[in-house]
Parts: C-alpha cells; sequence; structure tokens
C-alpha cells in the first residue's frame, strides 16, 4: 500500500536557521505531494504542493521538489522564524482516489529565538 | 474566506455512550472526510463522502459509523464509546474532482476524551 515517511521530531532550531524536514514516499505509480502545517491548536492548512515529478511547490519562503528517483518530497526553508513552530505534515493522494491523502506521522518544529 | 467548522472542540464523554461529532462546511464541496489524529500515527482516515448520503470506509472504520443526509454537513458517530476512542478528531472537505490534487480544508479539530 501507499505510505509516507518523515523524519521524527521535534526539530529545535534557533531563529534564522536552515530548516530541512525529510520527507519520503513509497507508491505504486506516481502520486501528488502535499505538506500541511498545523498550527498550535488548529487544523490542517495546505503549505505548498507539487503534482508531478521535478515539480517544485513553494510558499511563504518555504519549498519542496517531487523527486521522483529518490521518492522523496523534502521540506525546506532558509531562514525559519518563531512564528514557523508547528507540525508539519507530509501527505499524498493520487488521481482517481476520491482526493483521499495519506499522511505521514507529523514532524514538530520548535524555533527558539 | 472558506470555512469548516466543527460542534465541539472539546468532549468529555463516558464509555458506552454514543457520541455524535457535527462537521459544517459552506464552500458547496462535494467530498467530505473525517480523521483521528494521534501522537506518532499522524492522521487517520476513518470514513469519506464523495456525495449526499454516499459514504466509503477509510483505513480505521471499525467503531465508527458516518451520516451525510445534507451536503454541507457530515456526522462522525460513536456508537458505543471506548477509552481507545480518546482521540483528536479533524473534519475536513475538498471539490470533487479525479485529479488527486485537490486541497483538502480542514475544521479545527474536536478532542474528544472517553472516561
Amino acid at each position: 500500500g501507499n505510505s509516507v515517511t518523515q523524519m521524527e521530531g521535534p526539530v529545535t532550531l534557533s531563529e534564522e536557521a536552515f530548516l530541512t524536514i525529510n520527507c519520503t514516499y513509497t507508491a505504486t505509480g506516481y502520486p501528488s505531494l502535499f505538506w500541511y502545517v498545523q498550527y498550535p491548536g488548529e487544523g490542517l492548512q495546505l503549505l505548498l504542493k507539487a503534482t508531478k515529478a521535478d515539480d517544485k511547490g513553494s510558499n511563504k519562503g518555504f519549498e519542496a521538489t517531487y523527486r521522483k528517483e529518490t521518492t522523496s518530497f523534502h521540506l525546506e526553508k532558509g531562514s525559519v522564524q518563531v512564528s514557523d513552530s508547528a507540525v508539519y505534515f507530509c501527505a499524498l493522494s493520487f488521481t482517481g482516489g476520491g482526493n483521499k491523502l495519506t499522511f505521514g506521522t507529523g514532524t514538530q518544529l520548535k524555533v527558539e529565538l | 474566506d472558506v470555512k469548516v467548522t466543527q460542534s465541539s472542540r472539546y468532549l468529555v464523554k463516558r464509555t458506552g455512550e454514543k457520541v455524535f461529532l457535527e462537521c459544517v462546511q459552506d464552500m458547496d464541496h462535494e467530498n467530505m472526510f473525517w480523521y483521528r489524529q494521534d501522537p506518532g500515527l499522524g492522521l487517520r482516515l476513518i470514513y469519506f463522502s464523495y456525495d449526499v448520503k454516499m459514504k466509503e470506509k477509510g483505513d480505521i472504520p471499525e467503531g465508527y459509523s458516518v451520516s451525510r443526509e445534507k451536503k454541507e454537513r457530515f456526522s462522525l458517530i460513536l456508537e458505543s464509546a471506548s477509552t481507545n476512542q480518546t482521540s483528536m478528531y479533524l473534519c475536513a472537505s475538498s471539490p470533487f474532482g479525479t485529479g488527486g490534487s485537490y486541497e483538502q480544508y480542514f475544521g479545527p479539530g474536536t478532542r474528544l476524551t472517553v472516561t
């Protein structure tokens, strides 16, 4: 079956540090890939997505590139802020799958001054 | 602004009680979803619905049922609550489409405690 694997958290960084959160997937075929973010006390919201190989999704300074050869979709940001502290979820879905998402376990990010 | 609302943010119920969690979306979306979120397990799909009165089981449907009588409302029902159903429950909606790339919009979640 389909699955998503994310790096364990929590990840603790100082403000302005570089962020990478690793995400790899196992799937038959070529899914669409997503990063969702959950701020404390809130539901999830879409951060970025990519729908085919070599696509780069970007939003709010975050980027992720769909790498078919390594089945990966790592999230990066060049300079994190305290306000980026949240839980980040990598997810995939398939064409014809009713937009159902398969999520990773989530990675908590804490950014300190 | 798009909105998915859930009837309660926090709920405490006793073992054996029948529990209703309500979700309403105002975006005229065809698809609606119920997930539970547990530490270390991420989000797991319980049920989803792609139309009024239509439903499909997700990955963990045991102990749950759903109802969708109107397009904007999707209810999750715990027929006889058990302590292992203590969790955060998240509702989501998305437009209908087969492309697989549509965004899901989430509600704020209901934290259910079963004692």
